[in-house]
């Protein structure tokens, strides 16, 4: 059983679209994290939400935390081929981090 | 700076057997946690060390163990092993007194254990 669904599960899409992954739970979060995880290695922290309603950008990649604290979105912009990979939300009820479903993305060229 | 490391990188147990997974953390982390992670899912928190106590615990059963060694780094022991047990095994070091708030897990690349 895992607090955090991620939707959609799996996405496959062509070089310059746009996507958008959702995180969403009934539990309210001290903080949320995403991640991206690569074949073979471990996830790697891409960006941590704090604060309800807290929008926050990293070059093509946007993120949004609920005004509630209860969900986020991961925006993507013009998906390159780089960006090929497990995107996972993490959210922490206290000290601990519990990891969503997962959305797994592959950018066609 | 080190990263986070663990070991063995593969392994194959066959059931009933137990297992022992290690991690060092990565320097200046105070706090460890491993999760399962099952083939394209999520990751699963099994559970969290701080100053070698269990500072938190999964849906695990008990079977499944843990230590933090006074340099911080850890082990995961599990014992009876079973064939649903067969998935990445990762090690996170984290820094925990920055508020409790949004410490950043810094990842080790997992051990692949494979039960027959």
């Amino acid at each position: 059983t895992q607090l955090l669904e991620q939707s959609p599960q799996f996405l496959s899409i062509q070089e310059g679209e746009n996507l958008t992954v959702y995180c969403n739970s009934s539990s309210v979060f001290s903080s949320l994290q995403w991640y991206r995880q690569e074949p073979g290695e471990g996830p790697v922290l891409l960006v941590t939400v704090v604060t309800g309603g807290e929008v926050k950008k990293l070059k093509r990649l946007t993120f949004q935390f609920g005004d509630a604290r209860k969900d986020s979105s991961l925006h993507i912009t013009a998906a390159q081929p780089g960006d090929t990979g497990l995107y996972l939300c993490a959210g922490a009820p206290g000290n601990q981090f519990y990891f969503g479903t997962g959305t797994s993305l592959t950018v066609i060229p | 700076e080190t990263g986070v490391t663990q070991s063995p990188t593969h392994l194959i147990k066959t059931r009933g057997q137990q297992v022992t997974l290690r991690c060092s953390s990565q320097s200046g982390h105070n706090t460890v946690s491993w999760y399962q992670q099952a083939l394209g899912q999520g990751p699963q928190f099994i559970f969290q060390y701080y100053r070698e106590e269990e500072n938190g615990r999964g849906n695990f059963p008990p079977r499944f163990s843990g230590l933090q060694f006074p340099n911080y780094s850890s082990e995961l022991n599990v014992n009876a092993l079973e064939l649903d047990d067969s998935a990445l095994y990762l090690c996170a070091s984290s820094l925990l007194g920055m508020g409790g708030l949004g410490s950043p897990l810094h990842f080790g690349n997992g051990t692949r254990l494979t039960v027959t």
